[in-house]
């Protein structure tokens, strides 16, 4: 079964910009893994932030944004706001299986 | 109000059995994948099991291909996931989700241990 790689944890400051990525032990991700990214806050189940590589839902802050960059999928965060502390979770699809990532704490300070 | 409520949850001895289910409403349930993801407290998420919209299509992550069953009732807006064979490391929270739509449930705590 594939490993998906996140950075372990990442700061950023209020109103900066900070880009989580995802990365496949079997190789490049593509849009054919539908890269979904997640977000999870203590004591809650998890959100949907992105599906699909790139797309939102309507109440997905703008400042989010989701893309490929260097074989990986990516999570773009501008404009940081302290309620964005969390934990970020991609996920990958291969086929017949599913794989999640293995987590980035965000902190914003 | 779009909503999943998981129950079934409980204390079970290793290698028994026990059946989690999850009941869906304020969405268009029968239109969309769904998926059992579990989670030990303060580790990540992991992906259990998928179904398609019509549960004709089922997938598993290996770890627990062959003791687990996803199956779904589309005509009673419910989700199932029964677990045979338990171990202690399906110890976890159990979250029913559809993903695409971001409707997860709270989540339900099986523990297997004796």
């Amino acid at each position: 079964q594939a490993v998906v790689t996140q950075e372990p944890s990442l700061t950023v400051s209020p109103g900066g910009t900070v880009t989580l990525t995802c990365g496949s032990s079997t190789g490049a991700v593509t849009s054919g893994h539908y890269p979904y990214w997640f977000q999870q806050k203590p004591g809650q189940a998890p959100r949907t932030l992105v599906y699909d590589t790139s797309n939102k839902h309507s109440w997905t802050p703008a400042r989010f944004s989701g893309s490929l960059l260097g074989g990986k999928a990516a999570l773009t965060l501008s404009g940081a706001q302290p309620e964005d502390e969390a934990d970020y979770y991609c996920l990958l699809s291969y086929s017949a299986v599913c794989v999640f990532g293995t987590g980035t704490k965000v902190t914003v300070l | 109000e779009v909503q999943l409520v998981e129950s079934g949850g409980g204390l079970v001895q290793p290698g028994g059995s026990l059946r989690l289910s999850c009941a869906a409403s304020g969405f268009t349930f029968n239109n969309y994948w769904m998926h059992w993801v579990r989670q030990v407290p303060g580790k990540g998420l992991v992906w259990v099991a998928s179904i398609n919209s019509y549960g004709s299509t089922t997938d598993y992550a290996d770890s627990v291909k062959g003791r687990f069953t996803i199956s779904r009732d589309n005509a009673k807006n419910t989700l199932d996931l029964q677990m045979n064979s338990l171990r202690a490391e399906d110890t976890a929270v159990y979250y029913c989700a559809c993903v695409r739509v971001d409707v997860w449930g709270k989540g339900t705590t099986v523990t297997v241990s004796s």
